[in-house]
């Protein structure tokens, strides 16, 4: 999956603990996303990230916070998961953020909360 | 602010005929705009993109698309489907100085023997 590692790929977790995805590059890329993918709904907008430690909300951000240090690590959090919270979360990246730039995408964290 | 629509949830197809997964935009700026495929229980591969240049678009494994702006639609198409292009098939929209990609929901893809 062209330098993204996501990790974990699959994680099972009861309602009220909190859940980290991490999503590690290699590609040195400035932009970092994070979806969730729900059936029905296609990918949905997290937080996405323009630089180190600058992040912004997408369509769905509630319940979740982001963090990016460095340029190739960019964090999800769910500080508190709720069973809403289950689905497949992708991170992706983009070399620029102008649109006309390709997205690549990581192999996918799968996420149960009981 | 920008839209897209994938007009079928599903389509169905038998092997060797042509294949047509419309999507429609919506964009207030000149679009750039994708498409993806996601085999089952695998990540999203970049199929084609359109950026303003030729408004016919070829991408990998035969599929093209082709820009329409009066009809505001891309629609992606095949002449003759196989085996293996049963997966869902993604529409994207992005541009406009927005660092923002926007989704559809999707078109499964089923190839009949």
């Amino acid at each position: 999956d062209a330098g993204i590692t996501q990790s974990p790929r699959h994680k099972v977790t009861e309602t009220g603990t909190p859940v980290t995805l991490r999503c590690h590059q290699t590609e040195n890329h400035r932009y970092m996303y994070w979806y969730r993918q729900d059936p029905g709904h296609g990918l949905r907008l997290i937080h996405y990230s323009y630089g180190v430690k600058d992040t912004d909300k997408g369509e769905v951000s509630d319940g979740y916070s982001v963090s990016r240090s460095k340029t190739e690590d960019f964090l999800l959090t769910l500080e508190s998961a709720t069973s809403s919270q289950t689905s497949v979360y992708f991170c992706a990246i983009s070399e620029q953020g102008t649109g006309a730039n390709v997205l690549t995408f990581g192999a996918g964290s799968r996420l149960t909360v009981l | 602010a920008q839209s897209v629509t994938q007009l079928d949830s599903h389509v169905s197809v038998s092997e060797g005929t042509p294949v047509l997964l419309r999507c429609n935009y919506s964009s207030s700026y000149s679009p750039s705009l994708f498409w993806y495929v996601q085999h089952p229980n695998k990540g999203l591969q970049l199929l084609l993109k359109y950026t303003s240049a030729a408004t016919l678009v070829k991408g990998i494994n035969g599929f093209e698309a082709e820009f329409k702006k009066s009809e505001t639609s891309f629609h992606l198409t095949k002449p003759s489907a196989h085996m293996s292009d049963a997966a869902e098939y993604f529409c994207v929209v992005s541009g406009g100085g927005t660092y923002k990609y926007i989704f559809g929901t999707g078109t499964r893809l089923k190839v009949l023997a």
